[in-house]
């Protein structure tokens, strides 16, 4: 089963709007990535979150973890039609694992 | 430009044969790695590679191949014993030098069966 849990599962909302999406898990991890990928795209690194770090903001991007809880959010402020994507978390355990895993995703459409 | 190309766009299978995707990076990236992502998913680990010439089992390996001889190719054989191989296939790379390795993505390779 998928390590991460997004929710919403699908997210509409106008131009200049606020989005917030969240990430569930189960097992401790090292980091905390989030990833964009447009429709039959490849997937592009927005940022990552260290497991002591509890937020991180690039551009109008803010992420926030809670290890507590297992749970992360991604909040876009001020959006644009052109965040319209799908927006996936994916975790990379704690210990010598290098893989990620990835989950399954949550699309967000902005309407001009 | 740096960056990993995957080729072709679009792939044709039909019953029974083997096709193989390919994967190529010019980032100087000791990782590699192969995913499958079916519609409205998120993404499956098929198989990884942190070295050349060699490479571990993703969480999906069975029906795939790949092979590892050189540090900027992965390319992945999709066998017939997949039975269900209609996909969105993606190569991904990245340093192995921290715990906070990014991956970088391809653009994708889409299959379909005929």
């Amino acid at each position: 089963s998928q390590q991460g849990e997004e929710d919403p599962q699908a997210l509409s909302i106008q131009e200049g709007e606020n989005a917030t999406m969240n990430c569930s898990y189960k097992t401790s991890i090292n980091n905390l990535q989030w990833y964009r990928q447009n429709s039959g795209r490849g997937l592009v690194h927005l940022i990552l979150i260290r497991s002591n770090e509890r937020e991180k903001h690039s551009g109008r991007l803010r992420v926030t973890l809670d290890t507590s809880k297992k749970s992360s959010s991604l909040l876009i402020t001020a959006s644009r039609a052109a965040d319209t994507a799908s927006y996936f978390c994916a975790t990379k355990a704690s210990g010598s694992a290098r893989q990620l895993t990835f989950g399954s995703g949550t699309q967000l459409t902005v309407l001009p | 430009d740096g960056g990993i190309t995957q080729s072709p766009k679009y792939l044709f299978r039909k019953e029974g044969q083997n096709v193989t995707l390919s994967c190529e990076q010019n980032l100087n990236h000791d990782a590699m790695y192969w995913y499958r992502q079916d519609p409205g998913q998120g993404l499956r680990l098929i198989y990884y590679s942190q070295i050349v010439n060699d490479f571990q089992k993703g969480d999906i390996a069975e029906g795939y191949s790949v092979s590892r001889e050189k540090k900027e190719s992965f390319p992945l054989t999709v066998t017939s014993a997949q039975k269900n191989p209609t996909a969105f296939y993606l190569c991904a790379s990245s340093t192995t030098g921290g715990y906070w390795e990014t991956q970088y993505f391809g653009p994708g390779t889409r299959l379909l069966v005929l």
